[in-house]
């Protein structure tokens, strides 16, 4: 089973509507979690972080976190074309510094 | 957030060479990290930088194909070593404060195709 696991898509969405990216991880311990952005030929970019239970907001973009599901989850809403990219999950497993990726999803949002 | 930039942004190398990356830091920071991002795949840590001791590699690298050098808290080089095709890839490296509730940031990356 891999560590954070993700659905590499491609997620298509008509712009106006809220897309919805999934992300799970397998040791209970983790402790973090974050969603960067990457466009093509760009280096990731943080979008959000979330370390407690419930949903957090910060403009178009809210993380969910469930830890007992090991879930987490990214809701960008009135998706625009210029949030078409890759979005990727990482996680941080207790006191280490060190971040695990998925694989990453990858978002269409068409006109 | 901090600034970080790498040189070289990109090199296209022959088969045997090797290449130093240069990470540098706007800021001083704890922890540096090195990935490697295949095409079409993730990120993948290579190993863990910390300043005035050695770097920590992860399961499949090694210091002789990787060599790291962290000489303060700015500043961190990767060698690729006797590269092959195979090494052909984005590196990228990432800083954060080494504290639980701190966010990593990225640099632009190097570009690395191998011949």
């Amino acid at each position: 089973q891999k560590e954070v696991e993700q659905n590499s898509g491609p997620l298509s969405v008509p712009e106006g509507a809220i897309a919805s990216l999934n992300c799970t991880y397998s040791d209970r311990g983790s402790q973090s979690f974050f969603w960067y952005r990457q466009y093509s030929g760009k280096s990731p970019e943080l979008i959000m972080f979330i370390y407690s239970n419930g949903d957090k907001e910060d403009g178009r973009f809210t993380a969910q976190l469930n830890k007992a599901s090991q879930y987490v989850s990214l809701l960008i809403r009135d998706s625009q074309p210029s949030d078409s990219a890759t979005y990727l999950c990482a996680v941080r497993t207790g006191t280490a510094s060190k971040l695990t990726f998925g694989t990453g999803t990858r978002l269409q949002v068409t006109l | 957030s901090a600034v970080i930039s790498q040189k070289p942004s990109r090199d296209i190398c022959q088969r045997g060479t090797s290449l130093t990356i240069q990470c540098q830091v706007d800021s001083q920071v704890t922890m540096m990290f090195w990935y490697r991002q295949q095409p079409g795949q993730s990120l993948t840590l290579i190993a863990t930088a910390n300043q005035g001791s050695e770097a920590t590699y992860e399961s499949g690298f090694v210091i002789d194909k990787f060599p790291i050098s962290r000489p303060n808290l700015t500043f961190s080089t990767l060698t690729v070593s006797n590269m092959s095709p195979e090494d052909s890839s984005i590196y990228l490296c990432s800083v954060d404060r080494g504290q639980i509730t701190d966010t990593q940031y990225f640099g632009p990356g190097t570009r690395l195709t191998v011949l």
